[in-house]
């Protein structure tokens, strides 16, 4: 595609639901990255692919959250028993080779969670 | 682990007048560096990258960016804040995470408005 795709663009949950958010990054591009952005905050790192390398887990902030990403196309995050504090824009983005830390990361429009 | 650092969450110039934003990076070695925008409501696009070819780095809509070894910096300016300037701008850092793979790490953004 054209850009990094995220669906759904919006989504409002009950407390204790499974939610399961996608993003579709550029054809081509080896490395993804999810990141999610509470109210008024910055970018906070969840977790990282890169290529058929394990994935960089250091940002999930529980067991509830995981990620899988299928080759070097669309990945998904799943948050169970999702709890109020997960409110937040999850962000994805991605870049033609993260083997090289000088190309430019390509972001989504992000996912907006609203848990009630 | 490296990070960056804003200094400001907020910042607000007049029209007309300079806009600095400011950001520090801890790192032994001189890392890959970047400047994204992000518009209300919209995701992150990026305004310029450091990447050691050149100090002095000229980006989108008139922003620069100079690195400043000596001082662990790559402060962002513009000579003339414009209103569509008004946004938020976030300094991030890809250093090396091993095994061929380059993490990205933002700073926690520093919101520019722009007064008339």
């Amino acid at each position: 595609g054209a850009g990094v795709s995220q669906s759904p663009s919006n989504k409002v949950t009950e407390k204790g639901k499974d939610v399961e958010l996608r993003c579709d990054p550029i054809s081509g591009h080896t490395a993804l990255y999810w990141y999610r952005q509470r109210l008024g905050q910055g970018l906070e790192f969840l977790i990282y692919f890169q290529g058929n390398s394990a994935p960089d887990k250091s940002g999930l902030p529980s067991d509830r959250f995981s990620a899988e990403r299928t080759g070097e196309s669309v990945s998904t995050l799943t948050i169970q028993r999702t709890q109020q504090e997960d409110s937040a824009v999850y962000l994805c983005a991605s870049r033609l080779d993260g083997g090289r830390g000088n190309t430019e990361a390509f972001f989504g429009q992000g996912t907006r969670l609203t848990v009630v | 682990a490296q990070s960056v650092t804003q200094l400001g969450s907020h910042v607000s110039v007049s029209e007309g007048a300079l806009v600095l934003l400011r950001c520090n990076y801890s790192s032994s070695v001189p890392p890959y560096l970047f400047w994204y925008v992000q518009y209300p409501n919209q995701g992150l696009q990026l305004l310029l990258k450091y990447t050691s070819a050149a100090t002095l780095v000229k980006g989108i809509n008139g922003f620069e960016a100079e690195f400043k070894k000596s001082e662990t910096s790559f402060h962002l300016t513009k000579p003339s804040a414009h209103m569509s300037d008004a946004a938020e701008y976030f300094c991030a850092v890809s250093p090396y995470s091993g095994a061929g793979s380059y993490q990205l790490t933002f700073g926690k953004g520093t919101k520019l408005s722009v007064i008339p």
